[in-house]
């Protein structure tokens, strides 16, 4: 099946630094990207859709200044968390692929600031 | 805005045991419900469902949808430890253009008891 990594798995930062995160198709091209974020013990929360050659598409409430995506390659889209600070601390998933085969999950990065 | 509820959020059975897991959603221009199973790290596939009344089966799990009644189960008999994990049930829907979107419900958290 459609394989999709993510890179770094883990990531631990001071608060005021960038971090930045990959997600990448192994086998199979995206147009199309998700990235999501999840709290602990709740639900995953789709903070943008992620377009191959055009400007991402953020959901409400996500601010598109600091959650930068660039989705240069029709195989790898980057998340990066600008000025991050301890309340970004989080697992960040991406995903790709859809329509009849629904969408493949990244591993996952989980980022702390400290 | 598109809404998915799952139902219980929490749910501890024995060994042996068979669980229903309910979805419930309100969404406009829908294509799909998926169930994925999350255990430490990103939601695994399990099922896509898109038409209404067929049921989609692999090993124990089972699942259907109610297109008329906006719901859908994920059932499992002879639960085993191994099942213990969030199941989520996710809604996919066109969210502007040709792009489709998942909303996620928050997730029942099955422990399975040996």
């Amino acid at each position: 099946g459609a394989v999709v990594s993510q890179h770094p798995s883990r990531v631990i930062c001071k608060s005021g630094t960038s971090v930045k995160i990959e997600c990448r198709s192994l086998d199979f091209q995206a147009t199309t990207m998700f990235w999501y974020r999840q709290f602990p013990k709740q639900s995953l929360m789709l903070m943008a859709t992620s377009n191959e050659g055009s400007k991402a598409t953020y959901e409400q409430g996500v601010e598109k200044d600091k959650f930068l995506i660039n989705h240069a390659s029709l195989t790898l889209s980057t998340l990066t968390v600008t000025s991050a600070h301890p309340e970004d601390s989080s697992f960040y998933i991406c995903s790709a692929g859809g329509g009849l085969y629904g969408q493949y999950f990244g591993p996952g990065t989980r980022l702390t600031v400290t | 805005e598109d809404k998915v509820v799952q139902s219980p959020l929490s749910l501890v059975v024995h060994e042996g045991d068979t669980v229903t897991l309910n979805c419930s959603y309100e969404v406009t221009n829908f294509r799909s419900l998926l169930w994925y199973k999350q255990e430490k790290k990103a939601p695994t596939f399990l099922f896509m469902l898109t038409s209404s009344g067929i049921e989609k089966k692999s090993g124990r799990l089972s699942s259907i949808l109610d297109k008329k009644e906006l719901f859908s189960i994920l059932n499992i008999t002879a639960t085993q430890t191994g099942d213990s994990a969030v199941y989520l049930c996710a809604v996919e829907a066109r969210s502007g253009g040709s792009n489709y979107k998942l909303t996620f419900g928050k997730g029942t958290l099955l422990t399975v008891n040996p």
